[in-house]
């Protein structure tokens, strides 16, 4: 069974800081991996998808790295701005198009 | 706007109550979803259909029926309410493609007095 863990839980870090989220899964028969970040009372906002023969993606800011056969994926996020609080989760897709998502880390940005 | 929408976005009623939760999408997605965010922040699948075909169904007890009139619309009906029911519920959808993203709406607060 799938299991996504992420560490830390927590991180609080003044902005401007450059800083790293990290996602670790147990089966690493995966088809892709998705992280999305989710604000207090909404829905979840797609960041980033990387497929499984892939090892890095950016968009803006954001660069989610892949390590498949370790089981490990990371999310980093450079010059850190206060709208970038947010929880940030980790999801991988397996089978039938389901995520199986981590508990995520809550971020918060310090002015 | 293109968007998965939910309604309502509140509902607070009383155990042993029968109530519904809707979701369209005018992406036009073949494949949606239903999620449900506990109380700790966890959020699990519970359903997905493709094209109205009922394709996961994690071992959800039998009080929780999804319905698919068609490929755009996935509502989700809880028969008999009960305490542990209280949660986040959320709509998503994709493409039929293990490669593309899923979009999500913004979610139901369901509270069960």
């Amino acid at each position: 069974k799938q299991e996504v863990t992420q560490i830390p839980a927590a991180l609080s870090v003044p902005e401007g800081e450059n800083l790293v989220l990290n996602c670790s899964f147990t089966d690493s028969a995966i088809y892709n991996l998705q992280w999305f970040r989710q604000d207090p009372g909404k829905g979840l906002t797609s960041l980033l998808l990387i497929q499984s023969s892939q090892r890095e993606q950016t968009s803006g800011r954001l660069n989610a790295s892949l390590d498949k056969s370790s089981g490990r994926s990371t999310l980093y996020i450079a010059a850190s701005q206060p709208g970038d609080s947010a929880t940030y989760l980790c999801a991988v897709i397996e089978g039938t198009q389901k995520l199986v998502f981590g508990q995520g880390t809550r971020l918060t940005i310090n002015p | 706007d293109t968007a998965v929408s939910q309604t309502p976005k509140y509902l607070v009623t009383q155990m042993g109550n029968d109530k519904s939760i809707k979701c369209e999408q005018n992406l036009g997605h073949d494949t949606m979803y239903w999620y449900k965010q506990d109380s700790k922040k966890f959020l699990k699948i519970m359903f997905s259909y493709n094209n109205k075909e009922l394709i996961i169904n994690e071992t959800v007890p039998n009080r929780f029926s999804p319905k698919s009139p068609d490929k755009a619309h996935l509502n989700l009906h809880i028969n008999s309410l009960e305490l542990g029911d209280s949660a986040v519920y959320f709509c998503a959808s994709s493409l039929t493609d293990r490669n593309q993203p899923q979009h999500f709406g913004d979610g139901t607060r369901l509270s069960i007095l």
